[in-house]
């Protein structure tokens, strides 16, 4: 079957930690997978793009791998703070043409 | 800009109501979606439209009908409403250079 998993529903970890998220697929070939953030009662709004031919991407303090072999993408946060705490959701475009499949998201916390 | 709006904000109906719920975007984007967001389970991709005119069926079409008469607005329909389709609806839109999302504030909606 096909399907988007980000693999900690939940992670703590304490502020100046780099925090690492995971998002994992199946049977899909995306040309580019994205990073979105969400705080409670709000829509999510978008943090980076990595392209298939991409390997690594940087934002900032952000970070994002994206390996095909493996079907697999991970987020990291440098030095990471608690305005950092939000849910981050991953999203792939399944088809390349206006599908998109979002992962369930990983409600980060850091803890001061 | 306002960016991506949506109306209403919360709404409350019985089972067998209908009602439509209205994205409006004055970012001049071509492509708009709608979403439901459910606990546990992330973003699911219900209808969305390449342009004005035009729609698709996404992941869960099922109970929803979509209209995009001007480009700037893209209307969500419940003909009969189920308490399944309970959720928060967040809309969306895209530029056609760009592979970024923009999304509303969301609209929370219970059937009874």
């Amino acid at each position: 079957s096909q399907k988007i998993e980000q693999n900690s529903e939940a992670l703590n970890i304490q502020e100046g930690k780099t925090a690492t998220l995971t998002c994992n697929y199946t049977n899909y070939s995306p040309a580019y997978l994205q990073w979105y953030r969400q705080d409670p009662g709000r829509g999510p709004v978008f943090l980076l793009l990595i392209r298939e031919n991409e390997k690594e991407k940087r934002k900032e303090r952000l970070k994002v791998t994206f390996d095909t072999t493996l079907k697999q993408s991970l987020f990291h946060i440098t030095a990471s703070q608690p305005a950092d705490s939000a849910t981050y959701l991953c999203a792939l475009d399944i088809n390349n043409n206006n599908d998109m499949r979002f992962g369930a998201g990983t409600r980060l916390t850091v803890k001061p | 800009n306002a960016g991506v709006t949506q109306t209403p904000k919360f709404r409350v109906l019985k089972t067998g109501q209908s009602m439509t719920l209205l994205c409006a975007q004055d970012m001049n984007h071509e492509y708009m979606y709608w979403y439901r967001q459910d606990p546990g389970m992330g973003l699911r991709l219900i209808h969305y439209s390449v342009g004005e005119g035009t729609t698709a069926k996404g992941e869960v079409p099922d109970g929803y009908n979509v209209s995009r008469l001007k480009k700037q607005n893209f209307l969500l329909g419940l003909e009969s409403a189920a308490p399944s389709q309970t959720s928060v609806y967040f809309c969306a839109s895209r530029a056609l250079a760009e592979d970024t999302q923009y999304f509303g504030p969301g609209t929370r909606l219970t059937v009874l």
